[in-house]
């Protein structure tokens, strides 16, 4: 299994410009998840989605989107890149929605808005 | 709303000595606590996690993790500590709210190991 995979790895973008960031999980997992990751803040959730066609806000959602029209695919779309979205982004996985279940990390893409 | 406390933003300890990375936490239920490590460049990895029973949990790497309900804790410890220890590492809650569970992370601790 590849586990879970994003693309691309690093990003810059002209404030204004929009792009989608890729991720995919080929572990069948209901549970998928963007954060971002900002020096000194830890993790923070952006969306997340608990089956195909089914996404839901988390704690800093705004200036993005998300579909999920697939098991195995989650996108975050930037409307319109900003030089607050500069950040590491993660997308995660989970077997289930259930509580006990850890989170299955992929290696980030690193994004800078000039 | 859950929160989760890493007081310390660094950690130094030699090797062979043993460690601790401190991790407080606030829910209103009972809670799912998780320790994940993440490496230069690299993607959070799972380590280990309490959800019920025994209060000392054992990970990955030699790790472990000791859950204290009165004091609201979730230290993660090792006995004797490697120099491949050091990386960024974060404690997280689970909080269920709404439709589905959501993790919540501290600010992460570096753990710094030297010769």
């Amino acid at each position: 299994n590849a586990g879970v995979t994003q693309t691309p790895k690093f990003q810059v973008l002209k404030t204004g410009q929009s792009m989608t960031l890729q991720c995919a999980q080929d572990m069948n997992h209901e549970y998928m998840s963007w954060y971002r990751q900002d020096p000194g803040m830890g993790l923070r959730l952006i969306h997340y989605s608990v089956g195909a066609g089914i996404t839901d806000q988390g704690e800093v959602p705004n200036g993005y989107n998300v579909s999920r029209s697939t098991t195995e695919d989650f996108p975050l779309r930037l409307l319109s890149a900003a030089p607050s979205q500069t950040s590491v982004y993660f997308c995660a996985s989970s077997y289930s929605v259930q509580g006990t279940y850890e989170q299955y990390f992929g290696p980030g893409t690193r994004l800078t808005v000039t | 709303a859950q929160s989760v406390a890493q007081p310390e933003d660094q950690v130094n300890v030699a090797e062979g000595n043993p460690l601790t990375v401190k991790c407080t936490y606030s829910v209103s239920g009972n809670p799912y606590l998780f320790w994940y490590v993440q490496y230069p460049n690299r993607g959070l990895q799972f380590l280990l996690k309490y959800i019920t029973g025994d209060n000392l949990v054992k990970g990955s790497y030699g790790f472990e993790a000791e859950f204290n309900k009165s004091q609201t804790s979730f230290h993660l410890k090792k006995p004797s500590a490697l120099v491949s220890d050091s990386a960024l590492y974060f404690c997280a809650v689970r909080d269920f709210t709404g439709t589905a569970s959501k993790l919540t992370f501290g600010t992460g601790t570096r753990l710094q190991v030297t010769l």
